[in-house]
This record gives structure tokens, C-alpha cells and sequence, in this order.
């Protein structure tokens, strides 16, 4: 199956940095998302991005299909920022479902 | 608007007991369902997808299984359950590109 690379798997920063998080996926793919899980669990959609730019506020993300990577920026970081983001991509086969990276991790601290 | 509803939110079950967490999506039609689980640690893995009543795709073979009784409907099952069948289980819902997750259930095997 398609090999879904995040990194990194763990980031801390400063309240107000910046950071890029980084998706390397092994295969041409159908669609792309990411996701921001907090610390209910609850998955929420930031990105659904196949390939182009999009921005939401302080976030934006970029995903180049021809070299199979994707970029999340999140710029003026806030401690409600924290928690893990993960990238998914989906492929034909399984019903369109989503094959995920393993996150990374970000800590926001005051 | 979509909503996707998941009972209960938590539960806490004996080895060996049965099992049955629901899914249920409004305000669409025909939509791909999912089941994922999240076990200590992060990665997301599909377990189940359906992409019509009556209709399921096994991505695992375990001691889970689903059905879909209805179109906006979705249950996971089990007949005895295993301490390894610990986590968080999450339902989900496509239709066109973008897929989207419901709050979860939080399964201890004890």
C-alpha cells in the first residue's frame, strides 16, 4: 500500500513561531487531507488538498502531487495550536478510505 | 449541514463480552462509511468500509465485524471481545472528496 511519511514526529515551539510540518507519500494519490486531532481526540479537517496551495488564516498548506509531498504552515503559533496533525491520503482501492501518516506532535508553550 | 453522531463516547468492557458501537450520518445521501481505530500511540488504521447498505470490505481480519442496515448507518461489532481491541474508534463518512470523522468511542478492554 501507499507509504504515508510525516515529520517531524515531534515539534516544540514557542508561542508566536513558525513551523513547517512535512508529508512524503509513496504513490500517486487521489485526494489529500490533514487533519488536526485535539486533545478530546476529535479529528478535525483543516486541509483537503490534492495538490495547488490553500490558506485558512494562520494556516496554509501546499501539496506538490508530481514529487508527492505536501507542507503545512502554521505561522504565529498559538498554545491552542497544540496537539497531533496528521496527513492522509486516499488511493482507489478500499472505498476511497483514508491511509494515514503517524502525526507529529506539537507542543505550544506560553 | 452533514453531522456524524458515534454512541457511546466511552466504554469499559470485560474480555470476553460482546460489543456494538454506532454510526449514524445526516443531511446526506449514499455516503462512504468507515470504521478506524486509533490505539495508544497515534496511527489510524482502517478496519471496515461500506460503500452501500448491505455492502462491507474487511481491511483486517480479526474479531470485529460491521454492517449496514440502513444508508447513514453503521455498526461494529464483536462477539468477545480481547484486551488487544482496546482504543479509539472512529466513524467516518465520504461523499465526493473530502471525508470527515465523528467524536469517537473510547473502548477499554479490561
Amino acid at each position: 500500500g501507499i507509504q504515508v511519511e510525516q515529520s517531524p514526529p515531534d515539534l516544540i515551539l514557542q508561542e508566536g513561531a513558525n513551523s513547517t510540518l512535512r508529508c512524503n507519500f509513496s504513490d500517486s494519490v487521489n485526494n489529500l487531507q490533514w487533519f488536526h486531532q485535539n486533545p478530546w481526540g476529535q479529528l478535525i479537517n483543516l486541509f483537503y488538498i490534492p495538490s495547488g496551495t490553500k490558506q485558512n488564516g494562520r494556516l496554509s498548506a501546499t501539496t506538490v502531487a508530481t514529487e508527492r509531498y505536501s507542507l503545512l504552515y502554521i505561522s504565529s503559533s498559538q498554545t491552542t495550536d497544540s496537539g497531533v496533525y496528521f496527513c492522509a491520503v486516499d488511493y482507489s482501492n478500499s472505498g476511497y478510505a483514508l491511509n494515514f501518516g503517524k502525526g507529529t506532535s506539537l507542543l505550544v508553550t506560553p | 449541514s452533514q453531522t456524524i453522531h458515534q454512541w457511546p463516547a466511552t466504554l469499559v468492557q470485560p474480555v470476553g463480552s460482546p460489543l456494538s458501537l454506532e454510526c449514524t450520518v445526516e443531511g446526506t445521501s449514499n455516503p462512504n462509511l468507515y470504521w478506524y481505530r486509533q490505539a495508544a500511540g497515534r496511527g489510524l488504521q482502517l478496519l471496515f468500509y461500506s460503500v452501500g447498505i448491505g455492502q462491507i470490505s474487511s481491511e483486517v481480519p480479526q474479531n470485529l465485524s460491521a454492517s449496514r442496515p440502513q444508508d447513514r448507518q453503521f455498526i461494529l461489532s464483536s462477539k468477545k471481545l480481547l484486551l488487544s481491541d482496546s482504543g479509539f474508534y472512529l466513524c467516518a463518512w465520504k461523499t465526493g472528496g473530502e471525508q470527515y470523522f465523528g467524536p469517537g468511542t473510547r473502548l477499554t478492554v479490561t
